[in-house]
């Protein structure tokens, strides 16, 4: 069975330019995340879809972050404007479901540097 | 206080021993805990995964959950040069809610 895929893996971009990552969950998996890690740190929720439902994204920052998860498979998250602080591995990671049982299944990653 | 705390390291043991990570949390509401493995540059992995007080046994690692305490154990016995990652320990408070991780503890098996 295929695990999360990301892409792309690295990214290196200036400050202001847009950038997009791209996850496809497991199959069958109707709940997906999008973390954020920084060097050194657990990864941090940015926004949590049930299906193609946005029902988690209280720590997404919208005034740059957008994300969506069209027919509620494959998502997108985009930042527009990127800025220096913006450096970090983004992860996406996918559940069976959104029960406090249920395990979550990590990509690999796309480690984004702005310059 | 952090809702999820762990040692960030490093703990370094000896090839062959055994290697203790710990992790306290503040809700105690909390029902389900889990320790992913991550390795430098990789995506965190799960290890085990534990629900209830006790033992949970899986090869060479060990769960350890107490409710009471709000502590939950990760041992790892015979402890191998790749099993050098850092260790992080995730708490699930419900369902419905974001799992919270805790920064990391780094592990350094030495040969």
């Amino acid at each position: 069975e295929a695990g999360v895929v990301q892409s792309p893996r690295y990214k290196i971009i200036e400050k202001k330019q847009p950038v997009a990552f791209w996850c496809n969950p497991i199959s069958g998996h109707n709940t997906l995340y999008w973390y954020l890690q920084n060097l050194g740190q657990g990864p941090e929720l940015l926004i949590r879809y049930e299906n193609e439902e946005a029902v988690d994204d209280s720590q997404l920052p919208k005034d740059r972050f957008s994300a969506e998860r069209l027919k509620g498979v494959d998502s997108t998250l985009k930042i527009q404007p990127a800025e220096l602080g913006d450096s970090a591995v983004y992860l996406c990671a996918s559940s069976l479901g959104a029960g406090v049982y249920d395990t979550q299944y990590f990509g690999p990653g796309t480690r984004l540097t702005v310059l | 206080q952090k809702e999820v705390e762990q040692n960030s390291g490093p703990l370094s043991v000896p090839e062959g021993a055994i290697a203790s990570l710990n992790c306290t949390y503040s809700d105690r509401v909390s029902q389900s805990f889990f320790w992913y493995r991550q390795y430098s540059g990789k995506s965190p992995e799960l290890i085990m995964s534990i629900y209830s007080n006790g033992d949970k046994e899986d090869g060479r690692f060990t769960a350890q959950l107490n409710k009471a305490s709000q502590y939950v154990s990760l041992l790892i016995r015979d402890s191998q040069p790749s099993d050098s990652a850092t260790y992080l320990c995730a708490v699930n408070r419900k369902g419905n809610t974001p799992l919270v991780f805790g920064k990391g503890t780094r592990l350094s098996v030495i040969a």
